[in-house]
């Protein structure tokens, strides 16, 4: 099992380019999630996905969209990148809505915003 | 609102040393406790979790106690490594997807 794979790994992009990061997951988990990493804020929850069909605003959902493309696949689109969203940026996936969730994670993607 | 406190770092020992990070919550409810970890350049990863008061999780060495009474949380190691260098979470939830983090801590082993 490869877990969750995430994709770029690295991007770097100009004020107001917009880009999509791709996320996956192959163990059957129900909830899917985007988070950033920023120094010294831990990490900030953007936009989840309970279950296919359903996504869900976080803490910091502003200036991002989401789209949960199958129970395998969750996408997070920035429309018009600033440099406010550099930030190293995180998908997770659970298998158990609840309070004894464990979320397994991606490796990262590094966005640098110009 | 729901929220976790963790010690701000950075963290530097000795081969050997013993190891805590202290972990402080609160919460509306009845909250299970993470200790996630970050290694260089990868994704957090569960070490250990609580899911009731005076639970004990551990694994790899690690260990917390969920103490109700003083809302904490705090992850203990006897004996580090060097391969223990990594930056550590604490976490909590008290609902579904609802997970919240602390700002994490780095710690740095030295042989």
């Amino acid at each position: 099992n490869a877990g969750v794979t995430q994709t770029p790994k690295f991007q770097v992009l100009k004020t107001g380019q917009s880009m999509t990061l791709q996320c996956a997951q192959d163990m059957n988990h129900n909830s899917m999630y985007w988070y950033r990493q920023d120094p010294g804020m831990g990490l900030r929850l953007i936009y989840y996905s309970a279950s296919e069909g359903t996504t869900d605003k976080g803490e910091v959902p502003n200036g991002y969209n989401v789209s949960r493309l199958n129970k395998r696949e969750f996408s997070l689109r920035l429309e018009s990148a600033a440099p406010s969203q550099t930030s190293v940026y995180f998908c997770a996936s659970s298998d158990f809505a609840g309070t004894e969730e464990t979320q397994y994670f991606g490796p990262g993607t590094r966005l640098l915003v110009l | 609102g729901d929220s976790v406190t963790q010690m701000e770092g950075p963290v530097t020992l000795s081969e050997e040393a013993f190891l805590t990070i202290n972990c402080t919550y609160t919460a509306t409810g009845y909250p299970s406790l993470f200790w996630y970890v970050q290694y260089p350049g990868e994704g957090l990863q569960l070490l250990l979790k609580a899911t009731k008061a005076d639970d004990k999780g551990s694994n790899k060495g690690f260990e917390a106690t969920y103490r109700k009474e003083t809302t904490s949380f705090h992850l203990e190691k006897g004996s580090v490594q060097v391969s223990d260098s990594a930056v550590y979470f604490c976490a909590l939830i008290t609902g579904a997807n609802n997970l919240f983090f602390g700002t994490g801590t780095r710690l740095t082993v030295i042989p």
